[in-house]
């Protein structure tokens, strides 16, 4: 089955440690993206790519990284300089063209303890 | 102001009911216009598209979109309780066939449909 996978679904972290979110696609999509959301908030960019070694900076991209070096992946990097990580992190990819129709995995939860 | 608007709710509507929900954006440049349907806990699911200004209809859904005005609405038409859940308009300033641009999203509106 073609989708969107994301892991962990749950994940802690101490306060100071950088912890990385994995997301990879087989539906051969070229662009791939990250979100934020805080609760009964909408979705909020981080990074985003659009083909293999390049990526740019979203909205609110402090305190992050990110590296495309495979079409398939594109993990995140939540760096202790990330003031408030936690969050519901949404990944997503969409085609080159033809659509800019974007589809999601199922997420990855990240508590700060 | 937000880039993108939308009442958070919560719209209670009884079963059988027609939801109306809208959005409202201040990029004049906007040109793809997106609604995504998430249910608690889980990630967004898209439900409906729209690039042009008029009504887009799919199954119980039906997008509307005025560029003037620069809103967007969503129609569920004999809403279900398993329509309850929060609706998340997202704008995009590409078009249809330009990949790869940013979306931007509203805070969501929760609906509720009561049996």
């Amino acid at each position: 089955d073609g989708g969107i996978t994301q892991s962990p679904k749950y994940l802690f972290r101490k306060e100071g440690q950088n912890v990385t979110l994995s997301c990879e696609q087989n539906l051969n999509h070229d662009a791939m993206y990250w979100y934020r959301q805080d609760p009964g908030q909408g979705l909020r960019l981080i990074y985003y790519s659009q083909i293999v070694n390049d990526f740019q900076k979203g909205d609110i991209a402090e305190g992050y990284s990110v590296s495309r070096e495979k079409k398939e992946s594109f993990p995140l990097t939540v760096t202790s300089a990330q003031k408030n990580p936690t969050a519901f992190y949404l990944c997503a990819s969409s085609v080159s063209s033809g659509s800019n129709e974007q589809f999601f995995g199922p997420g990855t939860r990240l508590t700060v303890l | 102001q937000k880039e993108v608007e939308q009442n958070s709710g919560p719209l209670s509507v009884p079963e059988g009911a027609i939801a109306s929900l809208n959005c409202t954006y201040s990029d004049r440049g906007s040109q793809s216009f997106f609604w995504y349907r998430q249910y608690s806990g889980k990630s967004p699911e898209l439900i409906m598209s729209i690039y042009s200004n008029g009504d887009k209809e799919d199954g119980r859904f039906t997008a509307q979109l005025n560029k003037a005005s620069q809103y967007v609405s969503l129609l569920i038409r004999d809403s279900q309780p398993s329509d309850s859940a929060t609706y998340l308009c997202a704008v995009n300033r590409g078009g249809p066939q330009a990949a790869g641009n940013k979306l931007t999203f509203g805070g969501g509106t929760r609906v509720l449909v009561k049996p």
